[in-house]
């Protein structure tokens, strides 16, 4: 069975940083492009950011470009979300998803993990 | 950077009707990349069809897909309580605003 396990999530002041990780299992994490999706409460979704199934391709959304970092370790089959310089509007819950080969599409979702960022 | 909007913003109505929902692009878009997620209160996405017409693992075959270039529609043929739930298009990495389903 195909499973995501976000953690990490917690309050965090405006300019702190936060670590967020996403735990594979049930599948070959490395043979996967995998992303992070967010979604502010009450709103709806936004794509964060992707990484490819090595880890060479990395592409992020204009909102995180500069303070965000994704990056993954195939050997322990867990993906990475470095988040620096965060601001009240980064308050979501984080998910990371799995890459449908080929489609563009997520086929598999963790649970979330909520990040809010106040003082 | 290619839009989608997603309409009506609200559908209303009864189990056991069909429901169809629209996704719009700003611009014509690969139906290869076209995708729509169901998301109830609490719960990650779920997706329901990718490639505009292709219907996810799992997923009844009340729900189809449709469309190509810019108009995209997900339609449910009959509608079971579980399906009362936000639905979402995506391309690439841009999602549609989203079509809540409500009980009427």
């Amino acid at each position: 069975e195909v499973q995501l396990v976000e953690s990490g999530g917690g309050l965090v002041q405006p300019g702190g940083s936060l670590r967020l990780s996403c735990a594979a299992s049930g599948f070959t994490f490395s043979s996967y492009e995998m992303n992070w999706v967010r979604q502010a409460p009450g709103k709806g979704l936004e794509w964060v950011s992707y990484i490819s199934s090595s880890g060479s391709t990395i592409y992020y959304a204009d909102s995180v470009k500069g303070r965000f970092t994704i990056s993954r370790d195939n050997a322990k089959n867990s993906l990475y979300l470095q988040m620096n310089s965060l601001r009240a509007e980064d308050t979501a819950v984080y998910y990371c998803a799995r890459g449908l080969h080929g489609s563009g599409s997520f086929d598999y979702w963790g649970q979330g993990t909520l990040v809010t960022v106040s003082s | 950077e290619i839009v989608l909007t997603q309409s009506p913003g609200t559908l209303s109505l009864s189990p056991g009707e069909r429901a169809t929902l629209s996704c719009r692009a700003s611009q014509s878009v690969s139906s290869s990349y076209l995708a729509w997620y169901q998301q109830k209160p609490g719960q990650a996405p779920r997706l329901l069809i990718y490639g505009a017409s292709s219907r996810a693992t799992g997923i009844p075959d009340r729900f189809s897909g449709s469309g190509s270039g810019t108009d995209f529609t997900l339609t449910i043929s009959r509608l079971e309580p579980e399906d009362f739930a936000v639905y979402y298009c995506q391309q690439s990495r841009t999602f549609g605003q989203g079509t809540k389903v409500e009980i009427k």
